[in-house]
């Protein structure tokens, strides 16, 4: 059983459209992250997110994007008006204070 | 600004060989460097990681060599098989519940 499972598994969606990428972390932790990989590309850091706030954001977390636990259990991204270059896979991961990161399966974004 | 360097991006051994993977970082205030493997369509899994403190750390046919004075890092597949074949990222981050720098990833292919 993945200890972080994220939903869809696969979005496609219209340029200019709002999307929420979801993830489930099990177990209780603090620490949650947001990570993005374009095709063929490297993993760049989007924003951590501990004790429900979030702690540091990167230069590519602008306005357009947004995290929430709403219910203390989901953890989702939402981007606003999606652009083509959005088009990515976004990992979920959670932290093992100090010992790494778990890292859910992704979400595949294809904005087209 | 790439915070972490990777290298070579792709390499090809043959089974029962050892793939050999370098990093070099910028950042002194790094102090926790993991290595994450990754199969296609997947997120990426932590492999190993090292902090400063020791020189080398062994895990099964995993091995990281860490070099501070140089600032620089590896990761060593000995007595490689196909099921090693994956990308290959280093990254570093200070502290370990801290975002991330990944490098670029090096793609290993163990030919049979």
């Amino acid at each position: 059983e993945p200890e972080v499972t994220q939903t869809p598994s696969h979005q496609v969606t219209q340029m200019g459209q709002e999307v929420i990428l979801r993830c489930v972390p099990i177990s209780n932790h603090l620490y949650f992250y947001w990570y993005r990989q374009i095709l063929g590309q490297k993993v760049e850091f989007l924003v951590s997110f501990y004790n429900n706030e979030i702690s540091e954001k990167s230069e590519i977390f602008d306005d357009q994007f947004s995290v929430e636990r709403p219910d203390g259990s989901n953890f989702t991204l939402k981007i606003r008006s999606t652009k083509l270059e959005d088009s990515a896979m976004y990992f979920c991961a959670r932290g093992h204070q100090g010992a790494g990161y778990t890292f859910g399966s992704g979400t595949r974004l294809t904005v087209v | 600004q790439q915070q972490v360097k990777q290298s070579p991006q792709s390499l090809i051994v043959q089974k029962g060989g050892i793939s050999i993977i370098n990093c070099a970082y910028e950042n002194t205030a790094f102090d926790y460097f993991p290595w994450y493997q990754q199969f296609p369509g997947k997120g990426p899994a932590l492999l190993i990681a090292i902090r400063p403190d020791v020189s080398e750390k062994k895990e099964g046919r995993f091995t990281i060599s860490f070099n501070k004075s140089a600032k620089q890092f590896s990761l060593h597949i000995m007595d490689s098989q196909p099921g090693d074949s994956a990308t290959y990222f280093c990254a570093a981050s200070n502290g370990g519940d801290y975002k991330l720098s990944f490098g670029a990833g090096t793609t290993v292919t163990v030919r049979a």
